[in-house]
């Protein structure tokens, strides 16, 4: 079956635009998680949505960092006046459910802001 | 979340056993233990999980101590395939903010 899609693979802005990642979590999976990895780190926990609850945030570094799920199923995550810190991978994660269902990953988006 | 720790890398030749360790002592009595695995240029996969009773799946098996302060990630053989880097992670089922919180893990190489 399908797996967590996301789009696109590779993203190169300049400093100071917006960007808009894209997250397809399995059908079916109410929890979607974002992530973002810098070189050579591990994973940074950035937001969560369940269902038709409200998002924790908790993990978003600074105001320009937003996220929308829609209908309960896309995701997507967006960046405002990009900065060179935030070059990184951005990994979408979808989960069937609260509890300790596994999570299943995305590819990730890489992006480079120069 | 309670922290784990693991060593920063391993080795190992193909098709022996590789035993990954992973200490946490401040684990609670509702954490789960998680072990995930990234490959080169991928995200993350799930491997396997337990509470209290070790754990075996197709990919892995997991040994849980029985004081539950570490255990033990079992690749019966490894392959080239599982060159990766290993996250513990500790995940209290109480917890409904669902992040899970990965540290640097261990970078396992695998050797012809």
């Amino acid at each position: 079956g399908a797996g967590v899609s996301q789009s696109p693979s590779n993203k190169v802005t300049e400093k100071g635009k917006d960007v808009e990642l894209r997250c397809d979590p399995i059908s079916g999976h109410t929890a979607l998680y974002w992530y973002r990895q810098s070189l050579g780190q591990g994973l940074e926990f950035l937001i969560y949505f369940q269902g038709n609850s409200a998002p924790d945030k908790s993990g978003l570094p600074s105001d320009r960092f937003s996220a929308e799920r829609t209908g309960g199923s896309v995701s997507t995550l967006t960046i405002q006046r990009t900065q060179q810190e935030d070059s990184a991978v951005y990994l979408c994660a979808s989960s069937f459910g609260r509890g300790v269902y596994e999570q299943y990953f995305g590819p990730g988006t890489r992006l480079t802001v120069t | 979340d309670a922290k784990t720790t693991q060593p920063n890398s391993m080795e190992s030749n193909e098709e022996e056993p590789v035993h990954l360790p992973c200490n946490h002592s401040t684990i609670s009595g509702t954490d789960y233990i998680h072990w995930y695995r990234q490959l080169p240029s991928q995200g993350p996969e799930y491997v396997i999980h337990g509470l209290t009773s070790n754990v075996n799946n197709r990919m892995a098996s997991l040994a849980i101590a029985e004081d539950r302060k570490s255990s033990t990630l079992i690749l019966h053989r490894a392959t080239l395939r599982d060159a990766a880097v290993y996250y513990c992670i500790l995940r209290d089922d109480r917890n409904y903010g669902q992040n899970f919180v990965f540290g640097p893990g261990t970078r396992l190489s695998v050797l012809p």
